[in-house]
């Protein structure tokens, strides 16, 4: 059974970087049927999309934090990432690391992960 | 990219059915046919319901059922159950693989 595990630090300091790592076991990332994500949830709000990648390297994001974030793929360590730079209050949220398709079927998710960004 | 508009409550009785609207542009649930549903309990990861507009993944009760029209997505739930009062979420493919989510809808069962 997949299973997917966010970790890295809960508590950010503001202008700095939050840096996730996704764990993925019971399966491969080097899939050609899946796309990896990352969609975060700020406290009480909804669902936001932050970006996807293939496991050739090919990454997708959206387009309000393209210019802040990375994601990585680790394929030796079946692992990905997240990279987001000069993190504000505004980026407090649970960040969800997940498996999903190109058109948006998002059949697996970790079980998220609170980052605060507070000094 | 502003987020697909969804009512931000909804609620039914026992037995009864409700729909959640989801609404877009021509540019997302308009264009492609790639509408997803999701259900989340507080303080627990969202659960597929729907995937491609109608498609029901294993496991999931067929007392969820969706459909589109035109630039508007919907999710209906017949036979309401106690277990149904949760938060729902749409999802669109938006192109170039990129995706959109709705603001999230809090269903109450009375």
């Amino acid at each position: 059974q997949l299973q997917l595990q966010e970790s890295g630090p809960g508590l950010v300091k503001p202008s700095e970087t939050l840096s996730l790592t996704c764990t993925v076991s019971g399966g491969s990332i080097n899939s050609v049927s899946y796309y990896w994500g990352w969609i975060r949830q700020p406290p009480g709000k909804g669902l936001e999309w932050i970006g996807s990648m293939y496991y050739s390297g090919s990454t997708y994001y959206n387009p309000s934090l393209k210019s802040r974030v990375t994601i990585s793929v680790y394929t030796s360590k079946n692992q990905f990432s997240l990279k987001m730079i000069s993190v504000t209050a505004a980026d407090t949220a649970v960040y969800y690391c997940a498996r999903l398709n190109e058109v948006g079927r998002v059949d697996n998710w970790g079980q998220g992960t609170l980052v605060t960004v507070s000094s | 990219q502003s987020a697909l508009t969804q009512p931000a409550s909804v609620s039914g009785s026992p037995g009864q059915s409700i729909t959640i609207s989801c609404t877009g542009t021509s540019s997302d649930v308009g264009s492609y046919n790639f509408v997803s549903w999701y259900q989340q309990y507080p303080g627990k990861a969202p659960k597929l319901m729907i995937y491609e507009g109608s498609k029901r993944p294993s496991g999931v009760s067929n007392r969820f059922s969706g459909s589109k029209s035109g630039n508007t997505a919907s999710l209906t739930i017949s036979g309401l159950q106690a277990e149904d009062e949760a938060d729902y979420y749409c999802c669109s493919y938006a192109g170039s693989s990129t995706l959109i989510f709705g603001g999230g809808t809090k269903l109450t069962v009375l």
